[in-house]
């Protein structure tokens, strides 16, 4: 089964870094992943797709102090230089035949 | 600007129906895969149903055992989900999404309130 897997919170300070994961279940560790953000009241809004190399390309207007990597099944989300409109939901979310799978989404809080 | 736009959200008695719209713009809507997705209050995103660019292909959650019907209209840039038998745990914010090369969701329209409750 397709499954992703998240902590359910995290926290950094304004101007740290901060690195986001996201697990692919058992036997799924070749996929690759989407990274969305969802702050306070908003819709979702895509920031990458990650492969399982770890090259990413991302949305239109996403900052450079977002990025991707990837490690086996772990897929990560880092993000520098931390802002305050960064404290977010962050959501991973992959796909198959017929299917399409969040993982239960990271609280970021900026501190 | 490539853009969503959702309506038709509002209060419904458990039992009852709703049909949501997504009105598409900025982009050749009849090429692309479109999705619904929705968000319980203070839950995460749960992805409801797919349907393909010409409505050949059709998935659906099996959470929502064949209460709910996605469907298109190409020629008016729209998409649709027609909810029926509804309970109070369909209460969420619905969005629609493109879906980008049979994969990730990009963009996401505003979303849509529907609550369930007498």
């Amino acid at each position: 089964q397709l499954v992703l897997t998240q902590s359910p919170s995290a926290s950094a300070s304004l101007g740290a870094s901060v690195k986001l994961t996201c697990t692919l279940s058992t036997g799924h560790s070749s996929y690759a992943i989407a990274w969305h953000q969802q702050q306070s009241e908003k819709g979702p809004r895509y920031l990458m797709k990650l492969n399982s190399d770890g090259s990413h390309s991302k949305g239109d207007g996403i900052p450079d102090r977002f990025s991707g990597s990837s490690s086996g099944a772990e897929r990560y989300l880092t993000i520098s230089s931390l802002q305050s409109e960064d404290e977010a939901d962050y959501y991973c979310q992959t796909w198959g035949t017929g299917i399409r799978v969040f993982g239960g989404g990271t609280k970021l809080t900026v501190l | 600007e490539v853009q969503l736009v959702e309506s038709g959200g509002g209060l419904v008695q458990p039992g009852g129906s709703l049909r949501l719209s997504c009105a598409a713009s900025g982009f050749t809507f009849s090429g692309y895969t479109m999705n619904w997705v929705r968000q319980a209050p203070g839950k995460g995103l749960e992805w409801i149903s797919y349907i393909s660019s010409s409505s050949g292909t059709i998935y659906y959650a099996d959470s929502l055992k064949g209460r709910f019907t996605i469907s298109r209209d190409n020629a008016k840039n729209s998409l649709y989900l027609q909810m029926n038998s509804l309970r109070a745990e369909d209460t969420a914010v619905y969005y629609c999404a493109r879906d980008r090369e049979n994969g990730w969701f990009d963009p996401w329209g505003q979303g849509t309130l529907v609550t369930v409750s007498s």
